[in-house]
C-alpha cells in the first residue's frame, strides 16, 4: 500500500528556475494539501484541494500553483524559484477535512 | 485568529522516565485535536486525536492525552520512553474555517532521549 508518493525527494534550483513538485495518492482521498516546513516555524499550509477541479489558497500561496485534475494526482507548480522557497514540502491527504492526514516523505528544496 | 502554542521547542529526557509534551490553543469554538509524531527524514504521522466523548485519548507506542476545554489544553504524556521516541512532535488544532476545516499547527517539540 503506496500511501501518498513525492517525488523528488532532493532537488536544488537555481534562482529563476521552475519546477513541479509531484504529489499522488492511492486511497481515493477527496482532500489533499501541500505544506512547508522551516525550521522551528511547524508547517504552513500553501494549497489545498478539496476534490478533482477544485482547489484553493492556503495561508503561503505566493509564488506556487498547484492542479487537481484527477482525485490522484495534486502537483505543486514553483515558478521563478526564490531563495525564501528554500524548504521541505510536505504533501498529505485525508478522507474528510476533518479526520486523519496521510503524509508523503517530503521534497527537500534548496534555490540558490 | 486561532493559534496553537507549543510551549517547549526541546523536551530533553532520560530513557525510562515520564515525559509531558505541552499544547495550548486559543479558540473560542469547537475543536478537534491532534498530536502528529515526525521520525528523522521521515513525513508525519498521526499519533493520537480527539473529536468527542472521554477527554482522555490514547494513541499508538504508549502515548496518550487529555483535552482540558477550561485550560484550552491537550498535553501530551508517556509514562516510560525509549530511545526509539526520539521524533519532533507537533500538536494540530481543527477548526471550522466556514467553507471548510483549517488545521492550525503548532511549531513543534522535539523529545531528546538521554541515554
Amino acid at each position: 500500500n503506496a500511501g501518498v508518493t513525492q517525488t523528488p525527494k532532493f532537488r536544488i534550483l537555481k534562482i529563476g528556475q521552475s519546477m513541479t513538485l509531484q504529489c499522488t495518492q492511492d486511497m481515493n482521498h477527496n482532500y489533499m494539501y501541500w505544506y512547508r516546513q522551516d525550521p522551528g516555524m511547524g508547517l504552513k499550509l500553501i494549497y489545498y484541494s478539496v476534490g478533482a477541479g477544485i482547489t484553493d489558497k492556503g495561508e503561503v500561496p505566493n509564488g506556487y500553483n498547484v492542479s487537481r485534475s484527477t482525485t490522484e494526482d495534486f502537483p505543486l507548480r514553483l515558478e521563478l524559484a526564490a531563495p525564501s522557497q528554500t524548504s521541505v514540502y510536505f504533501c498529505a491527504s485525508s478522507y474528510s477535512g476533518v479526520g486523519e492526514l496521510f503524509f508523503g516523505e517530503g521534497s527537500r528544496l534548496t534555490v540558490l | 485568529a486561532q493559534s496553537v502554542t507549543q510551549l517547549d521547542s526541546q523536551v530533553p529526557v532520560f530513557e525510562e522516565a515520564p515525559v509531558e509534551l505541552r499544547c495550548n490553543y486559543s479558540s473560542s469554538v469547537s475543536v478537534y485535536l491532534f498530536w502528529y509524531v515526525q521520525y528523522p527524514n521521515q513525513g508525519l504521522q498521526l499519533l493520537l486525536k480527539y473529536l468527542s466523548g472521554s477527554t482522555l485519548v490514547k494513541g499508538i507506542n504508549g502515548f496518550e492525552a487529555e483535552f482540558n476545554k477550561s485550560q484550552t489544553s491537550f498535553h501530551l504524556r508517556k509514562p516510560s520512553v525509549h530511545i526509539s521516541d526520539t521524533a519532533e512532535y507537533f500538536c494540530a488544532v481543527s477548526v471550522d474555517g466556514g467553507s471548510n476545516y483549517q488545521l492550525i499547527w503548532g511549531a513543534g517539540t522535539k523529545l531528546i532521549i538521554k541515554p
